[in-house]
């Protein structure tokens, strides 16, 4: 079956701990992003990466790492969380061009204490 | 610069009631248009797009939505609603920003059928 799939699905922890999430998909998608949810702010992209080794910043980079060292991962670093990153972080991946819909992951609900 | 404005954030309505929620954009180029779904706790599904051709676009249950470039409109319709699709409704314009396919939200729309 055809999936992007992350984990944690949920995780509380403390500010300044560091922590990662993971995103894996299975469909040898080049393009890979990840995203915020937040209640009146909708989704904002944090990182993207159109193939392996090819990394850049999105809308609301701060605070955050990637890495994309094979083509199915693209994992979410946080090096020294904050509250103010206590969010909903979904994963998405997608065929090249801008007409290919982006599949997305069943989300990871962060809280940071 | 691309937007998307959903013009309702939330639309309450009957169950078999019809159903329309409204998503307009800006865009100066040419766009292709999606409308996803959020279940809750589950991530985004897409349930339809326009990329050319007919302006009417149908999609996976039982939903269609119709391009109308003179009025940058693609609203998303459904005759008769179901209880199982309460959920958020997201409306988005695919970018146009170099390499980057970065889709372009709207902020949601949630409905919620009541029996």
């Amino acid at each position: 079956e055809a999936q992007v799939t992350q984990n944690p699905r949920y995780l509380i922890t403390v500010t300044g701990k560091k922590l990662t999430v993971t995103c894996s998909q299975n469909m040898n998608h080049e393009y890979m992003s990840w995203y915020r949810q937040d209640p009146g702010l909708g989704l904002r992209q944090i990182y993207y990466s159109m193939n392996v080794e090819v990394t850049d910043k999105g809308d609301v980079p701060e605070g955050y790492k990637v890495s994309r060292k094979e083509k199915r991962n693209f994992p979410l670093i946080l090096e020294s969380p904050s509250p103010n990153q206590t969010s909903l972080y979904f994963c998405a991946s997608s065929s090249p061009g801008n007409n290919q819909p982006q599949h997305f992951g069943d989300g990871t609900r962060l809280s940071i204490l | 610069a691309q937007s998307v404005t959903q013009l309702d954030s939330q639309v309450p309505v009957f169950e078999e009631a019809p159903v329309e929620l409204r998503c307009n954009y800006s865009s100066s180029v040419s766009v292709y248009l999606f409308w996803y779904v959020q279940y809750p706790n589950q991530g985004l599904q897409l349930l339809l797009k326009y990329l050319s051709g007919s302006t009417l676009v149908k999609g996976i249950n039982g939903f269609e939505a119709e391009f109308n470039k003179s009025q940058t409109s693609f609203h998303l319709r459904k005759p008769s609603v179901h209880i199982s699709d309460t959920a958020e409704y997201f409306c988005a314009v695919s970018g146009n920003a170099g390499n980057n396919r970065k889709l372009i939200w709207g902020l949601g729309t949630s409905l919620a059928v009541n029996p």
